[in-house]
């Protein structure tokens, strides 16, 4: 099954601040990456699905990026309600695979 | 709204069986696969298997099968996962996933998620 792997682990980031989330693939996933935000007691909510594009409704400030093997998510201008677990995970072959997540604190 | 609602915890003993319920309302049950994941405690998530409501397919990982068992009652748009031989590593939060894709057997993000059950596996 394909690896997934995110860093850091935890980033320390100032409200109004850039966070850049890295997550790499054991093997190619093309396009094929999705990222979630999990909150404390909650259930995951997609954010950026086929490695760019915004789930509905999800503000401007998110962006992911990459291909193949590499892939970034980028929140711009960090806000409260921001600071959270975010995972990717591979939509590219059988099984679909998560990566460990990062956890984007308050600095 | 588009959502999946799922039953309340368990706590089961090793060896004993688990039947989660996941209830969807909003959209058209049979237009979606739904896919179970799981988050076991201190573990990342692992996928346990899909169902087309439509068709009655299903696929399970080589890891949980004979396991897991996925089953779907249509006319009440409602998908269940049932999980025998409970060990204590299988505590941990149980979610139902609708795919993105209405195409079935797809493999794509998981865009709606039911808000999960703890199952707790104890003696």
């Amino acid at each position: 099954e394909i690896v997934m792997t995110q860093s850091p682990a935890t980033l320390s980031v100032s409200p109004g601040e850039r966070a850049t989330l890295s997550c790499r693939a054991s093997q190619s996933v093309s396009s094929n990456l999705a990222w979630y935000q999990q909150k404390p007691g909650q259930a995951p909510r997609l954010l950026i699905y086929g490695a760019s594009t915004r789930a509905t409704g999800l503000p401007a400030r998110f962006s992911g990026s990459g291909s193949g093997t590499e892939f970034t998510l980028t929140i711009t201008s960090l806000q409260s309600e921001d600071f959270a677990l975010y995972y990717c995970q591979q939509s590219h072959k059988w099984p679909p695979t998560f990566g460990q997540g990062t956890k984007v604190e308050i600095k | 709204q588009v959502q999946l609602v799922q039953s309340g915890a368990e706590v089961k003993k090793p060896g004993a069986s688990v039947k989660v319920s996941c209830k969807a309302s909003g959209y058209t049950f049979s237009t979606y696969d739904i896919n179970w994941v799981r988050q076991a405690t201190g573990q990342g998530f692992e996928w346990l298997g899909w169902m087309n409501p439509n068709s009655g397919n299903a696929y399970y990982p080589r890891k949980f099968k004979g396991r897991v068992t996925i089953s779907m009652n249509t006319s009440i748009s409602t998908a269940f996962m049932e999980l025998s031989s409970l060990r204590p590593d299988d505590t941990g939060v149980y979610y139902c996933v609708r795919v993105r894709s209405v195409v079935e057997a797809a493999l794509d993000a998981f865009d709606i998620w039911g808000q999960g059950t703890m199952v707790s596996v104890s003696s």
